[in-house]
C-alpha cells in the first residue's frame, strides 16, 4: 500500500459528460502528479501540482482540468467526455517538487466512456 | 527531444530462469534520472530503483539488479531466478531538464514468469 488513495476505483459514463476523480495524497507529501494510462498512448503525465500551486504541465487536454486543495487533496477534472479518454487515470504524490523525486501512485482510476 | 525505448514487448521465461529487461533512453542533457516500475496484475505501479546520471554504479537489491551504462544510453534490469510473483508489465522511465523533470515513460515490457 504505497498511501496513496484514489476514488473512485471504477467509474463508467456516457459521452459528453463531465466527471471528477478524487486523490489524496500520503501524508506529508506536497506535490500531487497526474497520469494517463492508455492502450494507445501508454503512460503520460498529465499535470502536476505543489502545495496548490501548479507545477508542470504535460499533454493534458484543455476539456481537463485539476486543482490541489489547502488539505492538498487533489482533483482531475474531465468534460465533454470523449471514448478516446477511457483510460487509467492513476494519481502520485512525493515529498517535494522535484519530478525526479520518488513518486508513490494510487492504485488508479478506470475510466469506461461508452 | 527525451525518449525511452523498451524493444521488448513481452517476455516469457520458465520460473527460476534469469531474465533481462531492457531499455534504451534519450536526453540532451547531462543531469538527467532513470527509473523503474513495476505493475502488477492488480494495476499499481510499484517504484524500483532511481539513478542520478552521475552515478554509474550497478546496483543489487535481492534478485533485482540494474546495470546503467551512459555510453550506450541504457539501463537495463535484470530479475535473477524469477518467480511466479515477478509476472507484471515494467516501465522505464526519464526525467530530464528538458522534460522540466517530468517523468517520461517508456511503452513497457510485460514479463509473465511459467511455474
Amino acid at each position: 500500500d504505497s498511501g496513496v488513495t484514489q476514488t473512485p476505483k471504477h467509474l463508467i459514463t456516457a459521452t459528453g459528460q463531465r466527471v471528477t476523480l478524487r486523490c489524496s495524497p500520503r501524508s506529508g507529501d506536497l506535490s500531487v502528479y497526474w497520469y494517463q494510462q492508455s492502450l494507445d498512448q501508454g503512460l503520460q503525465f498529465l499535470i502536476q501540482y505543489y502545495n496548490g500551486e501548479e507545477r508542470a504541465k504535460g499533454n493534458i487536454l484543455e476539456r481537463f482540468s485539476a486543482q490541489q486543495f489547502p488539505d492538498l487533496h487533489s482533483e482531475l477534472n474531465l468534460s465533454s467526455l470523449e471514448l478516446g479518454d477511457s483510460a487509467l487515470y492513476f494519481c502520485a504524490s512525493s515529498l517535494g517538487l522535484a519530478g525526479w523525486d520518488e513518486q508513490f501512485f494510487g492504485p488508479g482510476t478506470r475510466l469506461t466512456v461508452l | 527531444a527525451q525518449k525511452v525505448t523498451q524493444a521488448q514487448t513481452e517476455i516469457s521465461v520458465v520460473e527460476k530462469e534469469d531474465v533481462t529487461l531492457d531499455c534504451v533512453y534519450e536526453t540532451r542533457d547531462t543531469t538527467y534520472y532513470l527509473f523503474w516500475y513495476k505493475q502488477p496484475p492488480s494495476g499499481e505501479l510499484v517504484f524500483l530503483i532511481r539513478r542520478n546520471s552521475f552515478d554509474e554504479q550497478n546496483e543489487i537489491s535481492g534478485r533485482y539488479s540494474w546495470n546503467f551504462q551512459k555510453s550506450t544510453s541504457s539501463f537495463n534490469f535484470t530479475i535473477t531466478a524469477s518467480q511466479v510473483v515477478d509476472s507484471a508489465v515494467y516501465f522505464c522511465a526519464l526525467s530530464d531538464l528538458d522534460s522540466s523533470y517530468k517523468l517520461i515513460f517508456g511503452s513497457g515490457t510485460r514479463l509473465l514468469v511459467r511455474p
